[in-house]
């Protein structure tokens, strides 16, 4: 069964301070990973996207990686700032012909001054 | 210059009532697609439209009808509304099929059955 899980569920944490978020996947056959950033009230954004052969992508202080052989991916935050209060999304997509996308439940970071 | 917009924002109406919530892009994509987001924060894909050809269509109730009348419009009916329908409804867009291509999504649409 193709599933997507990310954790911790909800994250808290200072102003500044840096933090990782993790996605664990069993999508098969892999295509490719998203990061995706919802704001309260908004739709997702994009962030990166990650193909089998690549093991990390940074994008500004977000920093993706991604180990296709345990299925396993992180988002790690450096220097975080108010403006990343945001549920963080992992999305993950097969490689059948429907192109199908598998959804994470997301993790809720919240960071405070 | 809104890429992808829907209307309205919140919705709010009785069970049994038929409503419709109206998507758009004008990023010129080939494929729509329509989403619920639970309440717990989990986004499941409804349907798909690329170039007018409905070509996913996840197990969803007949309630649900996607609508398109061109391929910046696509927007999504649903008939005889229940409680169970209370969601945030997402329309996304991409360029094609590709596996790499980026879907790009509206603002969402929270709809409260009551």
């Amino acid at each position: 069964k193709n599933q997507v899980e990310q954790s911790p569920q909800s994250l808290i944490i200072l102003e500044g301070k840096n933090c990782t978020l993790q996605c664990n996947y069993t999508v098969s056959p892999f295509s490719n990973l998203r990061w995706y950033k919802q704001d309260t009230g908004r739709g997702p954004v994009s962030l990166t996207i990650m193909t089998f052969s690549e093991n990390t992508k940074s994008n500004g202080r977000y920093t993706a990686t991604l180990d296709a052989d345990t299925k396993q991916s992180s988002l790690h935050i450096t220097a975080s700032q108010l403006s990343d209060s945001a549920s963080y999304i992992c999305v993950v997509r097969d490689q059948t012909g429907a192109n199908n996308l598998f959804f994470g439940t997301g993790t809720r970071l919240t960071v405070i001054p | 210059d809104t890429a992808v917009s829907q209307t309205p924002k919140y919705l709010v109406t009785q069970m049994g009532n038929d409503k419709s919530i109206k998507c758009e892009q004008n990023l010129g994509h080939d494929t729509m697609y329509w989403y619920k987001q639970d309440s717990k924060k989990f986004l499941k894909i409804m349907f798909s439209y690329n170039n007018k050809e409905l070509i996913i269509n996840e197990t969803v109730p007949n309630r649900f009808s996607p609508k398109s009348p061109d391929k910046a419009h696509l927007n999504l009916h649903i008939n005889s509304l229940e409680l169970g329908d209370s969601a945030v409804y997402f329309c996304a867009s991409s360029p094609g099929q590709g596996a790499r291509l980026e879907a790009f999504f509206g603002q969402g649409t929270r709809l409260t059955v009551v």
